[in-house]
């Protein structure tokens, strides 16, 4: 069975720093991209980045929201994805969402969409 | 405010057909595949159709998705309580060069 686990979120004072793990199991890690999703309380789903498997060079993207603060990584050797949220502000609360993020061009378009969620893990900031 | 729109809320009664709508512009749904997933209550959003109007394995047949120019559409037929949720579209923004959400559509079964 595919499952994503998030790990990591908890109550933490604006200014600080927190890194989310985002445990994969049920498919080989290393093809997928993933990327991460937040919900604040009460409110939609808003994209906060992905990172690209390695054979498409491993990099990242990010929200214009959270570029500069936040920061994605993976290990493969694990099958982790991490988000790393530094200077964390009271308006980055929000149940984070941990995705595989497929991507591929058919019929004349390129797609790009999140089919496997993990549960969400929650992250309060606040002094 | 989100760079797709959807109504709030929505409803019907079992057995009903109702639809909800997504509007973007020629950066977004002009140009690229709608998303559309479920969210039950106290639960992690599930992807419910892909690629406009293709729906996942799993997925029952009731739900189905289509877009024309810069709008999209869900579907539900034979409306169901459990089908009470929450719904968002989404897609890429070539402008914003990420993904983007619509602000969600509760859907209440009367």
């Amino acid at each position: 069975e595919v499952q994503l686990v998030e790990s990591g979120g908890g109550l933490v004072q604006p200014g600080r720093s927190l890194r989310l793990s985002c445990t994969a199991s049920g498919f080989t890690f290393g093809d997928y991209a993933m990327s991460w999703v937040r919900q604040a309380p009460g409110r939609g789903l808003e994209w906060v980045g992905f990172i690209r498997s390695e054979p498409y060079g491993g990099t990242p993207e990010y929200a214009a929201s959270v570029k500069g603060r936040f920061t994605i990584s993976r290990d493969d050797s694990k099958s982790i994805a991490y988000l790393h949220m530094n200077s964390l502000k009271t308006e980055d609360t929000a149940v984070y969402y941990c995705t595989r993020y497929l991507s591929g061009y058919v019929y004349g378009h390129y797609y790009y969409y999140m089919d496997v969620w993990g549960k969400g893990t929650t992250v309060t900031v606040s002094s | 405010q989100s760079v797709l729109t959807q109504p709030p809320s929505a409803s019907g009664t079992p057995g009903q057909r109702v639809t909800i709508s997504c509007s973007g512009s020629s950066s977004n749904i002009g140009s690229n595949y709608v998303y559309w997933y479920q969210q039950l209550p106290g639960t992690a959003p599930k992807l419910l159709i892909y690629r406009n109007n293709q729906r996942p394995s799993g997925v029952p047949d009731r739900f189905s998705g289509s877009k024309s120019g810069t709008s999209a559409s869900l579907a539900i037929s034979g409306l169901r309580s459990e089908d009470e949720a929450d719904y968002y579209c989404a897609t890429w923004d070539d402008s914003l060069s990420g993904p983007v959400f619509g602000g969600g559509t509760k859907l209440t079964v009367l």
